[in-house]
């Protein structure tokens, strides 16, 4: 069984260019959510994919979109990138009804905007 | 809307000691997860709770669940260094995605000999 990999590790971008962060899910999970986490808070909600349709939605921009692939890896892209989307971007993955057993996060994105 | 409060924030321990670190939150929800963060790392799931009166214990830790209080609690017996880390309740919510956790902020747990 192998865990949820994300790619890259770190990342330096400047302001108002665009990035891709990757997620390839834990083998036979087929939902995804994405997390935004400021440094000293907890994570953010920022939407999850279910069989490649977005499926729910927290408080982020437009700017701030998602693909899933059918092979239910994942792809989130941040346009127009603001100092403020400095962060570490979790992705989880989970299958129907793992929900009751916990997710499955990566190991994470760190996200400098300069 | 659902919102979630942990407290303390910080937490210095000496090893040996017990202390609790408390979770509340403002309305009702399905299940109530406990995870561990190290630094720049990512997260680890410790307890999932899916009742009221749910109680789990693993090692020096132990969660419990009083969904008529809107409480859970993780317990830490006889701290020791290792278990220096930060701790996030996190719930979901009631016809929300199953993806879609609430965290709180978080309780940085500082274990000192």
């Amino acid at each position: 069984e192998t865990g949820v990999t994300q790619s890259p590790t770190h990342l330096i971008k400047t302001r108002g260019q665009q990035v891709t962060l990757r997620c390839s899910s834990q083998s036979g999970h087929n939902t995804v959510s994405w997390y935004q986490q400021a440094l000293g808070q907890g994570p953010q909600f920022i939407f999850q994919y279910y069989r490649e349709e977005e499926n729910g939605r927290g408080n982020f921009p437009p700017r701030f979109s998602g693909l899933q692939f059918p092979n239910y890896s994942s792809e989130l892209n941040v346009n127009a990138l603001e100092l403020d989307d400095s962060a570490l971007y979790l992705c989880a993955s989970s299958s129907p009804g793992q929900g009751a057993h916990g997710y499955t996060f990566g190991s994470g994105t760190r996200l400098t905007v300069v | 809307e659902l919102k979630v409060e942990q407290n303390p924030l910080f937490l210095s321990m000496q090893e040996g000691k017990n202390y609790t670190i408390y979770c509340n939150y403002s309305t009702t929800s399905d299940r109530l997860y406990w995870y561990r963060q190290d630094p720049g790392k990512s997260l680890e799931s410790l307890f999932v709770l899916l009742s009221n009166g749910a109680v789990k214990q693993e090692g020096r830790l132990m969660a419990s669940l009083d969904t008529k209080a809107r409480l859970s609690t993780l317990h830490i017996t006889a701290a020791v260094h290792d278990l220096s880390a930060t701790y996030f309740c996190a719930l979901s919510q009631v016809g929300g995605s199953q993806g879609n956790l609430i965290f709180g902020k978080g309780t940085k747990l500082s274990v000192k000999p």
